[in-house]
């Protein structure tokens, strides 16, 4: 079936450093895509979103990249703070039919090293 | 604070009972849905509506009900407990199906089938 994944279970990185995180989608009909912050305990929170009309958006500290050719989605995150760790997970819905909500693949756990 | 309140945050039951998750928002949101979270994965939706009187299954509907009587409330109802229904459960909502903004999501019903 199609599904929205992420190529990561877990991405460590330096505190200060720029973080990416990816994320694969298989259904060409997506055309709206989110990234979400989860942190333990706690609901999913807000990043960022993106249309399929576009290719890049940019929000503080992080910017979505949409490459349609190849069905990939990424958050870069500059200059990584310890409060950035989480989950991150990307979710997209369809333009066509099924179910209408939010897809969400398994998540990437950003881990920050001092 | 604006926002969507879950309530409760924590609930055990036993195999066969029934019970209501409550979901609230405050912002006048059209669309409000509810998924499951189980363990290391992604977010599942179980159903949704797109406004008031309007409700709809999403991928893991079986096992629960939902109504929507008014913009505000969305409540998530259990008919029968089974051990497989143990999840952290989120509630949220959104302007539309496609944002602005994502979806505003819950703190979480974190429930035990025992």
């Amino acid at each position: 079936g199609e599904s929205v994944g992420l190529h990561l279970p877990t991405l460590s990185v330096q505190e200060g450093d720029n973080s990416i995180i990816n994320c694969a989608y298989s259904n060409s009909a997506s055309d709206y895509f989110i990234w979400y912050k989860q942190e333990s305990g706690k609901g999913p929170q807000f990043i960022i979103d993106i249309r399929s009309n576009m290719d890049k958006r940019q929000g503080q500290r992080v910017t979505v990249l949409l490459n349609k050719t190849v069905k990939h989605l990424s958050l870069q995150i500059a200059a990584t703070q310890p409060g950035d760790s989480a989950v991150y997970f990307c979710a997209e819905i369809g333009s066509g039919g099924g179910a209408d909500g939010l897809t969400f693949g398994k998540g990437t756990h950003l881990i920050i090293q001092p | 604070n604006a926002g969507v309140t879950q309530t409760p945050k924590f609930q055990v039951l036993k195999t066969g009972q029934s019970m209501t998750l409550q979901c609230a928002q405050d912002m006048n949101h059209e669309y409000m849905s509810w998924y499951r979270q189980d363990p290391g994965m992604g977010l599942r939706l179980i159903h949704y509506s797109v406004g008031a009187g309007i409700t709809d299954q999403g991928e893991v509907p079986n096992g629960y009900n939902v109504s929507r009587s008014t913009t505000e409330d969305f409540p998530l109802r259990l008919l029968s407990a089974a051990p497989s229904q143990t999840s952290v459960y989120f509630c949220a909502s959104s302007y539309s199906l496609r944002g602005p903004y994502g979806y505003t999501f819950g703190s979480g019903t974190r429930l035990t089938v025992v």
